[in-house]
């Protein structure tokens, strides 16, 4: 069975721009996860979907968002890029809901804004 | 809200002795507890989990006791090799009625030197 895939791996923007990344879950994994990794800050929890729905959210300005099409697949989106948005970000897919069983992550799509 | 500590963050062990991470977490309704290592480049991937009924739990080299009581839990490596180094997040759960979350220890880095 294939894993989590993300696209791109590698992603160069300047200040202000806006950027998508885009996650394919592991087939039959409904709840897929977004998390920025940085440094200092370790593992942030950005958003969960699962069924097309934003079931969870965390501590992020409004400039993150995302969505969850029929087939599972995610896409995140960042506006008006700033400098400390420069991180790894991880997606991660689940059976069911991500609290109650195990994480299955990509190898995430590393964003630097310069 | 709940919070996750890691200790050490960093670790140095000789090939062949045992590693100890310890975590502890502010939360007493989190009932599922995971363990993920990240290796360069890649995202992070389950190694152990154990839920709160279990109080230990052990997959060959690589062991998990949870202390409810205490509200700490801890991994347990034995028998190192070059192939554990790598960063090691502790998480915590919580299963609510209208949405779940996991929260990420800072992490540690394990260093096995030949």
């Amino acid at each position: 069975k294939a894993g989590v895939t993300q696209t791109p791996r590698y992603l160069i923007k300047t200040r202000g721009q806006q950027v998508t990344l885009s996650c394919s879950p592991i087939s039959g994994h409904r709840s897929v996860s977004w998390y920025q990794q940085t440094p200092g800050q370790g593992l942030q929890f950005l958003f969960e979907y699962f069924s097309e729905t934003q079931r969870n959210k965390g501590n992020f300005p409004g400039r993150f968002s995302g969505r969850q099409f029929s087939n599972s697949r995610s896409e995140m989106n960042v506006s008006t890029l700033e400098l400390g948005d420069s991180a790894l970000y991880l997606c991660a897919s689940s059976l069911v809901r991500g609290g109650s069983s195990p994480l299955h992550f990509g190898n995430g799509t590393r964003l630097t804004v310069t | 809200g709940e919070n996750v500590e890691q200790h050490p963050s960093t670790l140095s062990v000789q090939e062949g002795d045992s590693a100890v991470i310890k975590c502890t977490y502010s939360d007493s309704a989190s009932n599922y507890f995971p363990w993920y290592k990240q290796e360069l480049g890649k995202g992070p991937q389950l190694i152990i989990d154990i839920r709160s009924n279990v109080g230990e739990k052990k997959d060959q080299r690589i062991a998990v006791t949870l202390n409810k009581t205490a509200k700490h839990f801890s991994l347990h490596i034995t028998e190192t090799q070059p192939e554990d180094s790598a960063v090691y997040f502790c998480a915590a759960s919580i299963i609510e009625t209208s949405y779940d979350k996991v929260i990420f220890g800072p992490g540690t880095s394990l260093s096995v030197i030949p």
